[in-house]
């Protein structure tokens, strides 16, 4: 299995102020024919199911607001929130779908 | 629009059984690959099983091989057989696909 390895396991930022979350896969997931990274990234909170953020590595999915950002490439990726807000407490994972079966990170707790 | 709805959560006894529904709608259920996870209480999020789409390979998470067996059908429904049920197995369990979520179903397992 791939294994995701997230860094930091806790992180405590201000409110307005950057997070950043990284995230190392064991080999690439980059696919060359298709030009795309197999890396999605999740927002956890308590009582409630995973709510994707990212996938592809760097594509906001719908309705995700704007200060969410992803990016990297191959084995190495981030992400971003650029203006952290109170709703944003929670787990980040990252998860790879380069081959099965997917795999996530252990995690990123974010406090304000 | 793709739905995923759990069932078949309850409290059960150590050593005992359940099975786990998940019923899909709004996508090619034939063509997609699904997985089970699970969060126990003040823990983090562990995947415990996947099938593909054809149902001929499965992969399982060390904590529940040999005990949990994962399983599809023609009527769009995802199952997870769990037995010899332990403390440790008190968790909210999800089905997924991707970027896709049932809402849980909570199993708890106490005397």
């Amino acid at each position: 299995d791939i294994v995701m390895t997230q860094s930091p396991d806790s992180l405590a930022v201000s409110l307005g102020e950057r997070a950043t979350i990284n995230c190392k896969s064991s080999q690439s997931l980059f696919y060359s024919s298709n030009n795309k990274n197999y890396l999605a990234w999740y927002q956890h909170k308590p009582g409630q199911p995973p709510k994707l953020l990212i996938y592809w590595a760097s594509t906001r999915e719908s309705g995700v607001p704007d200060r969410f950002s992803g990016s990297g490439s191959g084995t190495d990726f981030t992400l971003t929130i650029s203006s952290l807000q109170a709703d944003d407490v929670a787990i980040y994972y990252c998860q790879q779908y380069y081959r099965s079966p997917d795999t996530f990170g252990q995690g990123t707790e974010l406090e304000i | 629009q793709v739905q995923l709805v759990e069932s078949g959560g309850d409290l059960v006894k150590p050593g005992g059984s359940l099975t786990l529904s998940c019923a899909v709608s709004g996508l090619t259920f034939s063509d997609y690959y699904f997985s089970w996870y699970r969060q126990s209480p003040g823990k983090r999020l562990e995947w415990v099983a996947y099938i593909n789409s054809e149902a001929n390979n499965m992969y399982y998470a060390d904590s529940v091989k040999g005990r949990f067996t994962i399983s599809r059908d023609n009527t769009k429904s995802l199952y997870l057989h769990m037995s010899s049920l332990r403390a440790d197995d008190t968790a909210v369990y999800y089905c997924s696909h991707l970027g896709y979520w049932g809402q849980g179903t909570r199993v708890t397992v106490s005397s």
